[in-house]
C-alpha cells in the first residue's frame, strides 16, 4: 500500500546530542512537510519541501533543519536538542501543481521524540 | 491572519451523534477538512469538503459548511468507542501549500 512512513516510531535522545529522524513515501508525492505536535496542541509546521525546494516556517528555531534527498526520503535533522524539543513529529506529504485541486497531506504514524 | 477555532472537549453516549463543531476566517479556504487523531499516531484524513458545497455525506459522517459565517461542523452518526479521538479542522491557506489547523476537539465516547 502506498504510504508515508516514519522511522522510528520512539527516540530518545541525550540532551543536546544531535538526532535525526526520517519518513518516506511511495505516494510519489512532490511536498513533503515536518510538524511538530506537543502534547494536547495542534500540529505546528517547520517547513516543507516543495519538489527540491526548501521553505521555512519563520518561527522555526535554528536547530531544526531537513534535507530531502530524493522524492521519497525527507530527514528531520535536530542539531542541539533541548528538553523543550520533545514531542511527536510528524511528517506529511501532498501533491501539489497544475490541475490538482486538493491539497490535504498525508500523515505517518509520528515519531515520539524524548530528550533526556 | 488565519485562524482556525474549535471547541476542546465533546463527550457523548455511545449510539448517539456527535457533532463537532469549527469556525474559520480565511474565506479563500477552497477546501476544508476533517482529520482524526488517535492516541499516540498521526493523523487520518477523514473526510473534505469543497467551500461552494454545503453538505458531504459519507457512510456515518456528514459535513456541514456554512459558507457566510464560516462555519463547519462534522457530525458522527450512530457513535462508537472507537470513534473516541481528537478531531482537528484544517482548511488550506491561500497559496495551497499549508494547512491552518485548529487546535483539535477530544471526542470521548461513553458505553
Amino acid at each position: 500500500d502506498a504510504m508515508v512512513i516514519q522511522n522510528p516510531r520512539y527516540q530518545v535522545t541525550q540532551f543536546g546530542k544531535p538526532v535525526t529522524l526520517s519518513c518516506s513515501q511511495t505516494l510519489n508525492h512532490n511536498v513533503m512537510y515536518w510538524y511538530q505536535q506537543k502534547s494536547s496542541q495542534a500540529p505546528k509546521l517547520l517547513f516543507h519541501y516543495y519538489d527540491k525546494d526548501f521553505n521555512n516556517e519563520a518561527d522555526t528555531p535554528d536547530n531544526f533543519q531537513s534535507r530531502r534527498p530524493n522524492t521519497s526520503f525527507c530527514f528531520l535533522d535536530i542539531r542541539s536538542p533541548g528538553l523543550g524539543d520533545a514531542a511527536m513529529y510528524l511528517c506529511a506529504t501532498s501533491r501539489l501543481g497544475q490541475g490538482v485541486l486538493r491539497t490535504e497531506a498525508f500523515f505517518g504514524q509520528g515519531t515520539r521524540l524524548t530528550v533526556v | 491572519g488565519e485562524d482556525v477555532e474549535q471547541s476542546l472537549f465533546l463527550s457523548v453516549r455511545e449510539g448517539d451523534s456527535s457533532v463537532i463543531n469549527c469556525t474559520y476566517t480565511d474565506s479563500s479556504s477552497t477546501y476544508l477538512y476533517w482529520y482524526k487523531q488517535e492516541p499516540g499516531a498521526g493523523l487520518q484524513l477523514l473526510t473534505y469538503i469543497f467551500s461552494n458545497m454545503d453538505m458531504k455525506q459519507d457512510q456515518r459522517l456528514t459535513v456541514l459548511l456554512n459558507k457566510k459565517d464560516k462555519h463547519l461542523s462534522l457530525r458522527i452518526a450512530d457513535t462508537q468507542t472507537g470513534d473516541s479521538a481528537i478531531y482537528f479542522c484544517a482548511g488550506n491557506a491561500g497559496n495551497n501549500r499549508k494547512l491552518i489547523w485548529g487546535l483539535g476537539t477530544s471526542l470521548a465516547v461513553n458505553p
